[in-house]
């Protein structure tokens, strides 16, 4: 199936923890994102990448850290968790015409 | 500050009627406005886009009217059905740029 998934779909942790979340798309895509949701569904781009290279980074801790290996691959790791982090974490990807194809998502709960 | 608001936060429409959700933006550099729809537990999915050279675009049951004077957009969701019910998202973007601003969302719920 084409499509961008993501890993894992939930994932609980406790405070202060590091965690990452997977993202691969075999959409053929150039851009890739990461995109933040909270609990009053407000979506907000955090990161996005073109052919591995950063091209948005939004006013985003610096314990959020996105690694691109290559163009079909985009991983979010996360330093020392905050009770705030929880939202679900949303990748996606585009191509030029800007239509952006997003994963199922990534419920992060911190506790 | 909001560069998209939408409105309303939530919509109930019985089966069968219209369904209208608002956007208006700020920025007039804007020029790509996509809607997206949202299932519990799914990621927003692309309904339809319009871009400012046309002023409505339809996809079956769903237009897009679009008012560039007024820097406003609306999505119409024709025969409304109890599986359209769904969080529906406007957003828009700037030329050379793949960020897209999104509206904070419309929760619709049809009822047959």
């Amino acid at each position: 199936d084409t499509a961008v998934s993501q890993t894992p779909k939930y994932l609980v942790t406790q405070m202060g923890n590091d965690k990452s979340i997977k993202c691969e798309q075999n959409l053929g895509h150039d851009t890739m994102y990461w995109y933040k949701q909270d609990s009053k569904k407000f979506l907000k781009i955090m990161f996005s990448y073109n052919n591995k290279e950063l091209i948005i980074n939004e006013t985003v801790p610096n314990r959020f850290s996105p690694k691109s290996p290559d163009k079909a691959h985009l991983n979010l790791h996360i330093n020392s968790l905050e009770l705030g982090d929880s939202a679900v974490y949303f990748c996606a990807s585009s191509h030029r015409d800007r239509d952006a194809f997003f994963g199922q998502g990534t419920r992060l709960t911190v506790v | 500050q909001q560069q998209v608001k939408q409105s309303p936060q939530s919509l109930i429409v019985q089966k069968g009627g219209i369904s209208i959700i608002n956007c208006a933006y700020e920025n007039t550099a804007f020029d790509y406005f996509p809607w997206y729809q949202q299932f519990p537990g799914k990621g927003p999915a692309l309904l339809i886009a319009i871009r400012p050279d046309v002023s409505e675009k339809k996809e079956g049951r769903f237009t897009i009217s679009f008012n560039k004077s007024a820097k406003q957009f609306s999505l119409h969701i024709m025969d409304s059905q109890p599986g359209d019910s769904a969080t529906y998202f406007c957003a828009a973007s700037w030329p050379n740029t793949d960020k897209l601003i999104f509206g904070t969302g419309t929760r619709l719920q049809v009822f047959p």
